[in-house]
């Protein structure tokens, strides 16, 4: 168990609906990463945040967005959706905001969309 | 545009034997590159990793070998068990940079009892 929680742990829905994904860190992490696994691309870094604010920006769509809220927990909204959308939604936590802290991994969420 | 590639795809090796996967960079500037490993049904954990300060680290029954002029890295499986089954990434980022890993796309590796 790597103390990073995510919910829900599946999360099956419509074209063109919007879904928000949840994410807690491991006690005393300042950062939160969320990446994409999906069979073709692989693991694809979406966004960071550290602390509250947007640290760094990967290949994130327009449609989707997160937010890092006051207690750490942090959330990724996803509207618009396609069927191109369903993967395995990861979030990361580490202790600073370097990629050399290691990252803790949440067993996922796992979105259809139909 | 892939700045990590990551070979087999797919690696099957009897109990006993020694597992290994390639990973290729493009970027001269990353400087981390860590391996992560994962089960089915769970996510990434680091594995082991490297700084191109040093040409091999080893934790265990798992190596990594590091050749900056090649811009190669590989993880080497020692003993392999059924156990070690999983899928394998190697990723890569720069330190004082942007702050994100770049993945490779994974070799799934079985351990033949």
């Amino acid at each position: 168990d790597s103390g990073v929680t995510q919910t829900p742990k599946h999360l099956i829905t419509a074209t063109g609906q919007r879904v928000t994904l949840r994410c807690s860190p491991r006690s005393g992490d300042l950062s939160v990463y969320w990446y994409q696994q999906s069979l073709d691309q692989g693991l694809q870094f979406l966004i960071q945040y550290y602390n509250g604010e947007e640290r760094a920006k990967g290949n994130i769509l327009e449609r989707f967005s997160a937010q890092q809220f006051p207690d750490l927990h942090s959330e990724l909204n996803l509207s618009s959706l396609e069927l191109g959308d369903s993967a395995l939604y990861f979030c990361a936590s580490s202790v600073g905001n370097l990629p050399s802290y290691e990252q803790y991994f949440g067993p996922g969420t796992r979105l259809t969309v139909t | 545009q892939q700045q990590v590639k990551q070979s087999p795809q797919s690696l099957i090796v009897q109990k006993g034997g020694i597992s290994i996967i390639n990973c290729a960079y493009e970027n001269t500037a990353f400087d981390y590159f860590p391996w992560y490993q994962q089960f089915p049904g769970k996510g990434p954990a680091l594995l082991i990793a490297i700084r191109p300060d040093v040409s091999e680290k080893k934790e265990g029954r798992f190596t990594i070998s590091f050749n900056k002029s090649a811009k190669q890295f590989s993880l080497h499986i020692m003993d392999s068990q059924p156990g070690d089954s999983a899928t394998y990434f190697c990723a890569a980022s720069i330190q004082g940079g942007s702050e994100k890993l770049v993945f490779g796309k994974g070799t799934k590796l079985t351990v033949n009892p």
